[in-house]
């Protein structure tokens, strides 16, 4: 099984652009998340999905969009990147909630210049 | 107070020896809780979910202590492969509406 994969692994985008970040997991988990990694900052919460239709914010949604059409697949939007969103992004799933253990993807780098 | 927080580290001893984190937690309703281990650029692992009654996983043991809300991973006979950052996670609400708030971490060096 692949888990959970994150593409791309690195991003270079310029202030205003707008892109998806593709997260896909083949476990068949009803829970997945987005979160942000910034130095002393430890991860936050972007946005999470209990189930296909169903999404919710997290700790730090502004400035991003998720949809889930399939328990697969959970792309992170960014509407009008900005320098602030400059971040190391993960993508997590599990089984049934929040409150499991998490399978993290092996992370999107990316940079606003 | 912040939600989660862990000894800032880092962390620095020589291989074989014993060593142990501590985490603190705000909320009182925290329902689960974990260590997980991160290396450097790489994604967060589960090392381990940490138990009411204390648990064992080989060279790590973990516990937690619900009326200090307090929780420990003592890490013996240290490996230059457990270098690493360590991160206490809680999470909030049970079920399918519980989210993980995760500590900034602590690195941990073992050297030769």
């Amino acid at each position: 099984n692949a888990g959970v994969t994150q593409t791309p692994k690195f991003q270079v985008l310029k202030t205003g652009q707008s892109m998806t970040l593709q997260c896909a997991q083949d476990m068949n988990h009803e829970y997945m998340s987005w979160y942000r990694q910034d130095p002393g900052m430890g991860l936050r919460l972007i946005h999470y999905s209990v189930g296909a239709g169903i999404t919710d914010q997290g700790e730090v949604p502004n400035g991003y969009n998720v949809s889930r059409s399939t328990t697969e697949d959970f792309p992170l939007r960014l509407l009008s990147a900005a320098p602030s969103q400059t971040s190391v992004y993960f993508c997590a799933s599990s089984y049934s909630g929040g409150d499991q253990p998490q399978h993290f993807g092996d992370g999107t780098r990316l940079s606003i210049l | 107070r912040k939600e989660v927080e862990q000894d800032p580290g880092p962390f620095n001893v020589p291989e074989g020896a014993t060593v142990a984190f501590n985490c603190t937690y705000s909320n009182s309703a925290s329902q689960s809780f974990f260590w997980y281990r991160q290396d450097c650029r790489k994604e967060p692992k589960l090392l381990m979910s940490v138990y009411s009654s204390g648990n064992e996983d080989g060279r790590f043991t973990a516990q937690l202590n619900r009326a200090s809300q307090y929780i420990s991973l003592l890490i013996r006979d240290s490996k230059l492969s457990d270098s690493a950052t360590y991160l206490c996670v809680v999470s909030h609400y049970g079920g399918s509406q519980g989210n993980l708030i995760f500590g900034k971490g602590t690195k941990l060096s073992v050297k030769p």
